[in-house]
């Protein structure tokens, strides 16, 4: 089955490490997302890329940083620069306006 | 800048009506609406695109209203299947890329 996804389903990061969050996708959908999910918040765009070896920032890119050297993958790192990593992270790639989501990534700083 | 999505929760029983609204103070060119349950990926109910449209799935539907930049969407006989959080996207530029209000909470009883 065609879909997103993410690994791992759970991380947990000491404070100054930076952590990779994986999305892979199966869709062949062109442009890939990554949302940001805090309770009350709803979904914050952090960086989103609409063909290979291009991405552009989103409204809270800081602290972030993504690579997408291949159409089926779009993974995220989350950097020490980030001050308040905690968060519900979840990967979506796009075809003619619907988005697939991935199932997610809770990320916790211990 | 997020929309702002009305009421913030509603809670129903089985077979009554809900309304969720959603506004943008940008022009927009289209509404995204998803649901979400708890502990899940987000799912697409359905896009509308400028030009005043309503369009329909199941008992679900939804309006948009170019003018007003405005979206509603219609529950109609609530299922206890409804439950969920709703979110809706909107896109003022044309990109499809949505930008997410903070959801509204929705509780079907039996």
């Amino acid at each position: 089955d065609g879909g997103i996804t993410q690994s791992p389903k759970y991380l947990f990061r000491k404070e100054g490490q930076n952590v990779t969050l994986s999305c892979e996708q199966n869709l062949n959908h062109d442009a890939m997302y990554w949302y940001r999910q805090d309770p009350g918040q709803g979904l914050r765009l952090i960086y989103y890329s609409q063909i290979v070896n291009d991405f552009q920032k989103g409204d809270i890119a800081e602290g972030y940083s993504v690579s997408r050297e291949k159409k089926e993958s779009f993974p995220l790192t989350v950097t020490s620069a980030q001050k308040n990593p905690t968060a519900f992270y979840l990967c979506a790639s796009t075809q003619g306006g619907e988005a697939f989501f991935g199932q997610g990534t809770r990320l916790t700083v211990v | 800048q997020q929309p702002v999505q009305s009421p913030q929760a509603v809670i129903l029983r089985e077979g009554e009506d809900a309304v969720i609204n959603c506004s943008s103070s940008k022009a927009l060119y289209s509404v995204h609406w998803y649901r979400q349950k708890h502990g899940e990926a987000p799912v697409f109910l359905m896009i509308l695109l400028k030009g005043g449209e309503q369009k329909g799935h199941d008992k679900i539907s939804a309006s948009f209203n170019e003018k007003k930049q405005q979206s509603s969407l219609y529950l109609t006989a609530s299922q206890l299947s409804y439950s969920g959080t709703y979110f809706c996207g909107t896109d003022a530029g044309g990109s499809y890329i949505p930008t997410f209000g903070r959801g509204t909470s929705l509780i079907v009883h039996p």
